[in-house]
């Protein structure tokens, strides 16, 4: 059953220490996304790969870090650098063109106290 | 700066009503654009999409929109909403760098 996983599915960490969010795809696509979800912002683009061991920033890239070492990967690192971690994280992924629709991940709700 | 506007935020209907959410982009260029949507529980999920042709498109479970390109917009209708219905909605536009950028997002509410 092709498709995108992420774990956890909630996180808790405290204030200071940096956590990394897992991002897997069976789904042989190219390319890869972080997007954040706040209420009332709707999603926001964060990091993005469309080939393997290369990756843009987003709108929102500060305090963030991602790495591509694999095409089925995609983890991101939430840094102590950013000063609002607590959101709702979905990884997406397509063929990389454009015209192709975005696959995307049940998502992790991350609580950082 | 490219945006997405998605003017109502949160909308509550009886079931049988009829349903339009508006969303108009900010971008000169060629567009592809898409309505996902998040129900409640479950991955956000591509509704319906236009890339060309006729710019009155169909989706799944019986939505619709139509593009006006003149007025920058791509409202979602349903003639007749049900209580399953009750999701977040998501307007996007993917722009000539590829990337995807989205509405704030409108809450629906059916009741039953």
């Amino acid at each position: 059953d092709g498709g995108i996983t992420q774990s956890p599915k909630y996180l808790f960490r405290k204030e200071g220490q940096n956590v990394t969010l897992s991002c897997e795809q069976n789904l042989n696509h190219d390319a890869m996304y972080w997007y954040r979800q706040d209420p009332g912002q709707g999603l926001r683009l964060i990091y993005y790969s469309q080939i393997v061991n290369d990756f843009q920033k987003g709108d929102i890239a500060e305090g963030y870090s991602v790495s591509r070492e694999k095409k089925e990967s995609f983890p991101l690192t939430v840094t102590s650098a950013q000063k609002n971690p607590t959101a709702f994280y979905l990884c997406a992924s397509n063929q990389g063109d454009r015209s192709y629709e975005q696959y995307f991940g049940p998502g992790t709700r991350l609580t950082v106290t | 700066a490219q945006s997405v506007s998605q003017h109502n935020h949160h909308v509550i209907l009886s079931e049988a009503a009829s349903l339009e959410l508006g969303c108009n982009y900010s971008y000169g260029g060629t567009v592809n654009l898409f309505w996902y949507v998040q129900y409640p529980g479950q991955h956000l999920q591509l509704l319906l999409k236009y890339f060309s042709g006729d710019p009155l498109v169909k989706g799944i479970k019986g939505f619709e929109a139509e593009f006006i390109k003149s007025k920058f917009s791509f409202n979602l209708r349903k003639p007749s909403v049900q209580w399953s219905d009750t999701a977040e909605y998501f307007c996007a536009v993917v722009t000539d760098t590829g990337k995807l950028i989205f509405g704030q997002g409108t809450t629906l509410q059916v009741k039953p």
